[in-house]
């Protein structure tokens, strides 16, 4: 079985700072990772993805996330905010390609002028 | 990559009606997903639709509930029946493209208020 929590429902951060959306999964095979953006009123829209391939993957938008085992933890980072970033972001995990996916609660980015 | 059209994309119903929600995908999906996202929560997996056959329903969802069908590749629908306020939630359905399972792709979502 999976399961994931992300840690802070709301993140708020200044234009320019860095960008951290913590997620820690559980699995009992190896996971699949994914981090998705939600926009207002809109689907999901996936930023990366983490197959068993390298730890460090780097997605759209300026956006990456870690693998770390020993830690099971997926953070999702971006150097820099932009204001186009405010967004609710969703960490998923699966025991096996992106079917059934199980989603975290979801942490809302707020961008701050 | 694909294209989830989903449609309506918002409705409102009355209590004890019953709601059809469909999705197109552009090209051939392996799998085909329902999730439910309530009210300031995160997604929750409905059932897997099974191209001709009767969907795998997740724990705590039913098919009197939420009868689904896929008849073809690239079609499905979820029927909300009989509804209560309590349904009112996002309902997205997702894919997975044939050969390129380690990505699913979602609709733009069915905004359902019940009143």
């Amino acid at each position: 079985a999976q399961s994931v929590t992300q840690l802070g429902s709301h993140v708020s951060v200044s234009e320019g700072a860095l960008v951290l959306l913590r997620c820690n999964y559980s699995s009992s095979v190896p996971p699949y990772l994914f981090w998705y953006v939600q926009y207002p009123n809109q689907g999901l829209q996936l930023l990366l993805k983490y197959t068993s391939a390298a730890t460090l993957v780097k997605g759209i938008n300026g956006f990456e996330a870690e693998f770390k085992k020993s830690e099971t933890s997926f953070h999702l980072t971006k150097p820099s905010a932009h204001m186009s970033d405010a967004a609710e972001y969703f960490c998923a995990v699966s025991g096996g390609g992106a079917q059934k996916l199980v989603f975290g609660q979801g942490t809302r980015l707020t961008i701050n002028p | 990559s694909a294209v989830i059209s989903q449609k309506p994309s918002r409705d409102i119903c009355q209590r004890g009606t019953s709601l059809t929600i469909q999705c197109q995908v552009d090209s051939q999906v392996t799998m085909m997903f329902w999730y439910r996202q309530q009210p300031g929560q995160s997604l929750t997996l409905i059932a897997t639709a099974n191209q001709g056959s009767e969907a795998t329903y997740e724990s705590g969802f039913v098919i009197d509930k939420f009868p689904i069908s896929r008849p073809n590749l690239t079609f499905s629908t979820l029927t909300v029946s009989n509804m209560s306020p309590e349904d009112s939630s996002i309902y997205l359905c997702s894919g997975t493209v044939t050969g390129q399972n380690t990505e699913a792709f979602f609709g733009q979502g069915t905004r359902l208020t019940v009143v």
